[in-house]
């Protein structure tokens, strides 16, 4: 059963470094979605991509975050410069269309800033 | 600003029994209220959804009734196996991509 992969697991990094969080969505999905789930919190949507370009973003997606479709396969995630409050869990969504339609998500990735 | 309020935070039932979750919003222009389930380790996955134009909707054991009047939904799961033990997030939206999400169900069945 075709699932969205993310790497890595678990990354760890130092506040002010950059960090990129990666994910592979379902091969013939075009929509892509990031959302993070801080420690014993809600999941909270960060934006939606679609056609490369960003389609919708939450207040929470400022300029310090950038998301990039660099090839056929991979979407991915960059915080340019990481503070302690980043530390959360990022899931990555795919779906094969907009609009209510079920979006798969990956297993996440576990960032911890310190 | 809470969008989506879910509770219970934990529950805990025994095989067998049911299972209610419970979700009440406020934004009237929500249209899509779907149910995601999470096991330990893995994403959410998505278990069922439902729009206002139904008050109810089942998938095997597992229900969805909605009261758009009170803007509430729930989940209930029947004859809750130990299998179900996972936590479970509502979640609404007004454009079918952005989810705002509740806080998450704990919910532990017991053999």
């Amino acid at each position: 059963e075709p699932e969205v992969t993310q790497t890595p697991s678990h990354q760890v990094t130092q506040m002010g470094q950059e960090v990129i969080l990666r994910c592979v969505p379902i091969s013939n999905h075009l929509y892509f979605y990031w959302y993070r789930q801080i420690l014993g919190q809600k999941v909270e949507f960060l934006v939606s991509f679609y056609n490369n370009e960003i389609s919708e973003k939450s207040e929470i997606f400022d300029d310090q975050f950038s998301v990039e479709r660099p090839d056929g396969s991979n979407f991915t995630l960059k915080i340019r410069s990481t503070k302690l409050e980043d530390s959360a869990m990022y899931f990555c969504a795919s779906s094969i269309a907009a609009s209510y339609n079920e979006q798969f998500f990956g297993p996440g990735t576990r960032l911890t800033v310190l | 600003q809470q969008q989506v309020k879910q509770s219970p935070q934990s529950l805990i039932v025994q095989k067998g029994g049911i299972s209610i979750i419970n979700c009440a919003y406020e934004n009237t222009a929500f249209d899509y209220f779907p149910w995601y389930q999470q096991f330990p380790g893995k994403g959410p996955a998505l278990l069922i959804a439902i729009r206002p134009d139904v008050s109810e909707k089942k998938e095997g054991r597992f229900t969805i009734s909605f009261n758009k009047s009170a803007k509430q939904f729930s989940l209930h799961i029947m004859d809750s196996q130990p299998g179900d033990s996972a936590t479970y997030f509502c979640a609404a939206s007004d454009t079918g991509n952005q989810f705002y999400f509740g806080t998450g169900t704990s919910l532990t069945v017991i053999p």
